[in-house]
């Protein structure tokens, strides 16, 4: 069974600061997918890194996926109150038919 | 493009009663998932559908639920009867292809069961 720890679990910041957030795993993924979901909706697709050692960036999002795909991080720069959401890491693996394993999330809290 | 929908968006029924939740894809998914969130825990998978063949239900959690996706169109998941444990989100989500592309998700639905 495939596992990803994902912390923190819950981050509580001021505006301005930058965080980041871990997914580690003992498996590898062909792919990890990261989502932000708001109270009362499903996740939404951020981002989806595939190749080791990939960086992708949202705005002031930077998405990493770690060489050997085991492993993924999320960095916020100067965090606004607008991000305040769960975030969501989430592997999928071709020889699992690429369904989802998901980290426990994120709950990101950014004050004025 | 209209989202993934499902629905109810809450259920709350007595213990030993059924329950159906209904998901429509995306039209022309032909890869549809459930996965169900329970409280304290990790979004977990349930099955996976491509167009009307159930794919992979390694996830199901045992023979009280039963899912189909006749003509390959929208999706039904049935609890029958339910039990305290089956509480929790309800998730769809859909995808055109299989792959590393990521998934569209409903708005869930939260299911009670007291």
């Amino acid at each position: 069974t495939q596992l990803l720890e994902q912390s923190p679990q819950f981050l509580s910041i001021q505006e301005g600061e930058n965080l980041t957030v871990y997914c580690n795993s003992s498996s590898v993924f062909s792919s990890l997918q990261w989502y932000r979901q708001e109270p009362g909706e499903g996740p939404v697709l951020l981002v989806t890194v595939v190749t080791g050692g990939e960086v992708k960036k949202l705005k002031r999002l930077t998405f990493q996926f770690g060489d050997a795909r085991k492993d993924s991080s999320l960095h916020i720069t100067a965090a606004q109150p607008g991000d305040t959401g769960h975030y969501l890491c989430a592997g999928a693996n071709r020889g699992s038919n690429y369904k989802l394993t998901f980290g426990k999330g994120t709950l990101l809290t950014v004050n004025p | 493009e209209a989202g993934v929908t499902q629905f109810p968006s809450h259920s709350v029924i007595e213990k030993g009663q059924t329950v159906t939740l209904r998901c429509d894809p995306i039209s022309g998914h032909d890869n549809l998932y459930w996965y169900r969130r329970v409280m304290g825990k990790e979004i977990k998978f349930l099955l996976h559908f491509v167009k009307e063949s159930k794919q992979d239900e390694s996830g199901m959690p045992n023979n009280r639920f039963l899912a189909e996706r006749t003509g390959g169109t929208y999706s039904t998941l049935k609890v029958q009867p339910a039990e305290l444990e089956d509480s929790g989100v309800y998730f769809c989500a859909s995808s055109q292809y299989r792959g590393d592309y990521g998934y569209t998700f409903g708005s869930g639905t939260r299911l009670t069961v007291v």
